[in-house]
């Protein structure tokens, strides 16, 4: 159990376009869900925190206005990027906190979305 | 700034030797996570240690936690050339519930 998937798996878009990237707890209900991005050979950075029904909370330095998050439900939250350009080529991945079930907190990881802009 | 700290940067043995990777934090934590990375491609989960367990096996891997000195370390025995890849820590710290990740140590294990 405790399956997060992401779609599409990876995208290739022309610069000034907007992708949408979705992540599913495919098994259980998420509290929260978070995304994070990685360039090429770096760490994973957090950029948000997502909570069903309200706003996301970003972190310093990560634009809210390009970077749209939409937690629906407890089972999706997606992440729009606007605009998109080159810069924003990177590898986009989402984790998901389980409501409940003595696993409260624990992080699930989804298998990423690789973002090409061209 | 960022709670994990990860050394080695990169570690390059032969294969069965054993390889060994630390992760160093800040601040009280939920639980710790290692993951493997191949290059290209998403994360793999290997082992969840809670802040109250101090030592779990899985396989070929072993995992230490020492809260007293906010450090954990990776050990994987006997290693493969399949082994090669980029792994990471990442600390969930007690509120909020994020976790973040450490900078990785990028493991090479020569035939």
């Amino acid at each position: 159990g405790a399956v997060v998937s992401q779609h599409p798996s990876w995208v290739i878009c022309k610069s000034g376009t907007s992708v949408k990237i979705e992540c599913r707890s495919l098994d259980f209900q998420a509290t929260t869900m978070f995304w994070y991005r990685q360039f090429p050979k770096q760490s994973l950075m957090l950029m948000a925190t997502s909570n069903e029904g309200s706003k996301a909370t970003y972190e310093q330095g990560v634009e809210k206005d390009k970077f749209l998050i939409n937690h629906a439900s407890l089972t999706l939250s997606t992440l729009t990027v606007t605009s998109a350009h080159p810069e924003d080529s990177s590898f986009y991945i989402c984790s998901a906190t389980i409501l409940a079930g003595g696993r409260d907190n624990e992080q699930f990881f989804g298998p990423g979305t690789r973002l090409t802009v061209l | 700034s960022q709670q994990g700290e990860e050394d080695p940067q990169a570690l390059s043995i032969q294969e069965g030797e054993n390889a060994t990777m630390n992760c160093s934090y800040k601040t009280s934590i939920n639980n710790l996570q290692w993951y493997r990375q191949n290059s290209g491609r998403g994360l793999v989960h290997l082992i969840l240690i809670r802040s109250n367990e101090r030592e779990k096996h899985s396989g070929r891997l072993r995992v230490t936690l020492d809260t007293s000195k906010k450090s954990s370390s990776l050990l994987i025995t006997a290693s493969r050339a399949a082994d090669t890849a980029s792994y990471f820590c990442a600390v969930q710290g007690t509120n909020a519930g994020k976790s973040t990740f450490g900078d990785g140590t990028t493991l090479t294990v020569k035939p």
